[in-house]
């Protein structure tokens, strides 16, 4: 397609289950992004891929969270025995080049623990 | 490290009115600036941005943002808001040197009133 694409819109799942969210970036974009958006904030930064690799994982709130791009296109984002603090929605964001700021952005998988 | 800082939650304006989003940037190196907006239901996307150069970037929609360093600002306007407006809006920076995450403020609702 020609924008982020990001599945699921909607995820409704239970404490203490595992979860993942998808990415599809746009064709060609190196870099891709992860940021999560609670009510009324920003979007706050995850993790960063530059190709396949994890340049920047620094934002990645605890080891339950783990990100993967294992062809340097689509990612997926996967977090382990979600709390309710785990609600929110997550962003992903892909760029031609890294770290220029421009940043194409899908419209979020809004995950809801409960 | 660098942040953001967006002054008022949420704005409203009647229509025709001038709108202004307020941003205050804190970075230790030149940063580069941005304004993102996202409307209902949809990603956000690139408003304007400043990178070096002329101070008074324009953007889509008739927005325009002028970088001053001495007061560490980067004030969104637009001389006539338009119903049309109606958006969540993000302030954000990046440092010159690419080496961080773009790094978003906690947003400005702005509400426009017929």
């Amino acid at each position: 397609g020609a924008g982020v694409s990001q599945t699921p819109s909607n995820k409704v799942t239970e404490k203490g289950k595992y979860v993942e969210l998808r990415c599809d970036p746009i064709s060609g974009h190196t870099a891709l992004y992860w940021y999560r958006q609670s009510l009324g904030q920003g979007p706050e930064f995850l993790i960063y891929f530059q190709g396949t690799g994890a340049a920047d994982d620094s934002g990645l709130p605890n080891d339950r969270f783990f990100a993967v791009r294992p062809e340097g296109s689509v990612s997926t984002l996967k977090i382990q025995r979600t709390e309710r603090g785990d609600s929110a929605v997550y962003l992903c964001a892909s760029s031609p080049s890294r770290d220029t700021g421009e940043l194409f952005f899908g419209e979020g998988s809004r995950l809801t623990v409960l | 490290a660098q942040s953001v800082t967006q002054l008022g939650s949420h704005v409203s304006v009647s229509e025709g009115a001038l709108v202004l989003l307020r941003c205050n940037y804190s970075s230790s190196v030149p940063p580069y600036l941005f304004w993102y907006v996202q409307y209902p239901n949809q990603g956000l996307q690139l408003l304007l941005k400043y990178t070096t150069g002329a101070t008074l970037v324009k953007g889509i929609n008739g927005f325009e943002a002028e970088f001053k360093k001495s007061e560490t600002s980067f004030h969104l306007t637009k001389p006539s808001a338009h119903m049309s407006d109606a958006a969540e809006y993000f302030c954000a920076v990046i440092t010159y040197s690419g080496n961080t995450p773009l790094v978003f403020g906690k947003g400005t609702r702005l509400s426009v009133i017929a």
